[in-house]
């Protein structure tokens, strides 16, 4: 079985520039998670989709960042513009549902560094 | 709120000896409790959850958890520690909304 796919693993930016990331969760999985992971730190929750339905963004700086799962799948989280406290790794995460108590399933993570 | 904390940044063992990264939690109800590991520049990989029954939960490699609920505490434990043990590992909690809370992390050394 395929595991969550993520792209790029790496990025390097300026500050005020822009990036977007992707995620494809393993099939079938409904829930889809993005998580701020900083060095040193345990990760964060950003946003959590539920098919391609919002279920929780509280914790997503929406001034800067934005995130969407078209058709319920694959998603895509930008930020735009970036400031140098962005630098980190963002991890995509997708489980079978939300309602359930099975555990998450990461990629292996996008790490940018802004400059 | 829930909330779960690791007392201890970085723990050390030497090989083959008994290891265990701590964690305790917070949460009203019923906890669904999980343990992650980090290899360096890879995701977070699966390695137990308690959700209810026995106190002592079996996981992957050889791990093991320990729900104590008098204690609030999740202590994760290998009976003998391996040099590829070394890695970061997060206690979590599942919240309401059905995600994980993440605690710090706790580095873990195996001095062969």
């Amino acid at each position: 079985e395929a595991g969550v796919a993520q792209s790029p693993r790496y990025k390097i930016i300026e500050k005020r520039q822009s990036v977007a990331f992707w995620c494809n969760p393993i099939s079938g999985h409904a829930t889809l998670y993005w998580y701020q992971q900083i060095l040193g730190q345990g990760p964060k929750l950003l946003i959590q989709f539920q098919n391609n339905g919002v279920v929780d963004d509280s914790q997503l700086p929406k001034d800067r960042f934005s995130a969407e799962r078209l058709k319920g799948v694959d998603s895509t989280l930008k930020i735009q513009p970036a400031k140098l406290e962005d630098s980190a790794v963002y991890l995509c995460a997708s489980s079978l549902a939300a309602g359930n108590t099975g555990e998450l399933f990461f990629g292996e993570g996008s790490r940018l560094t802004v400059l | 709120a829930q909330s779960v904390a690791q007392p201890e940044d970085q723990v050390n063992v030497a090989e083959g000896n008994p290891l265990t990264v701590k964690c305790t939690y917070s949460v009203s109800g019923n906890p669904y409790l999980f343990w992650y590991v980090q290899y360096p520049n890879r995701g977070l990989q699966f390695l137990l959850k308690y959700i209810t029954g026995d106190n002592l939960v079996k996981g992957s490699y050889g791990f093991e958890a320990e729900f104590n609920k008098s204690q609030t505490s999740f202590h994760l434990k290998k009976p003998s520690a391996l040099v590829s043990d070394s890695a970061l590992y997060f206690c979590a909690v599942k919240s309401r909304a059905n995600n994980l809370f993440f605690g710090t992390g706790t580095r873990l050394t195996v001095i062969p």
